[in-house]
């Protein structure tokens, strides 16, 4: 069965940085497309970053609220999904969810979520 | 403000058909495949149906997608109380570069 565990959320400054991590098993990690999407509370989702499988060239894009400050990347070998925040802003408070595409394109579907993990933004 | 645009809720009695719209663009509802995302309250989505109306395994038939140019739609047939979520409607956006979503449509059932 496909897993996909985020690692603990924590509260963290504005301006301050922070890297989420993604551990992934019951599939071929390196083929698929992985991405990032987040909650705030009480609101809709929002696309954060993906990093396509080995099929896409390992190409990474990128939501315009969080590029140049978040950097996704990936652990084949470790079977494992980042994401790197910084100059974190308030309206970067949400749950953070890992997801696994149903093919090896950013632009697939999101076949399988993890749990979440919630990062607060706060002085 | 989202860029796919839904219906902030519906409603629907046992056993009815229901419909929810997505209406998009060039950019992203009419040359690309949209996906729909199924939210129980308190849980992770869920996806339920994509690409060409194809379902993952367990989604009942109940649940069906068609796109006709920039808008798309989820029906649900003979609806439950479970179905009782929210639904969010998604797409790439080639001017973007990114997916989108929609603002999400609350169901409930009476």
């Amino acid at each position: 069965d496909v897993q996909l565990l985020e690692s603990a959320g924590e509260l963290v400054q504005p301006g301050g940085s922070l890297t989420l991590s993604c551990a992934a098993s019951g599939f071929s990690f390196s083929t698929f497309a992985m991405n990032w999407v987040r909650q705030a509370p009480g609101k809709g989702l929002e696309w954060v970053a993906g990093s396509g499988g080995t099929g896409s060239g390992g190409a990474t894009d990128y939501a315009e609220s969080v590029k140049g400050r978040f950097t996704i990347s990936r652990d084949n070998s470790k079977n494992t999904l980042y994401l790197q925040m910084n100059t974190l802003k308030l309206e970067d408070t949400a749950v953070y969810y890992c997801t696994k595409g149903k093919g090896h394109s950013s632009s697939s579907a999101f076949g399988h979520w993890g749990l979440g993990t919630l990062v607060t933004v706060s002085s | 403000q989202s860029v796919l645009t839904q219906p902030p809720s519906v409603s629907g009695t046992p056993g009815q058909r229901v419909a929810i719209s997505c209406s998009g663009s060039s950019s992203n509802i009419e040359n690309n495949y949209v996906s729909w995302y199924q939210q129980l309250p308190g849980t992770a989505p869920k996806l339920l149906v994509y690409t060409n109306n194809q379902r993952p395994s367990g989604v009942p038939e109940r649940f069906s997608s068609s796109k006709s140019g920039t808008s798309a739609s989820l029906a649900i047939s003979g609806l439950r109380s479970e179905d009782e979520a929210d639904y969010y409607c998604a797409a790439w956006d080639d001017s973007l570069r990114g997916v989108v979503f929609g603002g999400g449509t609350k169901l409930t059932v009476l």
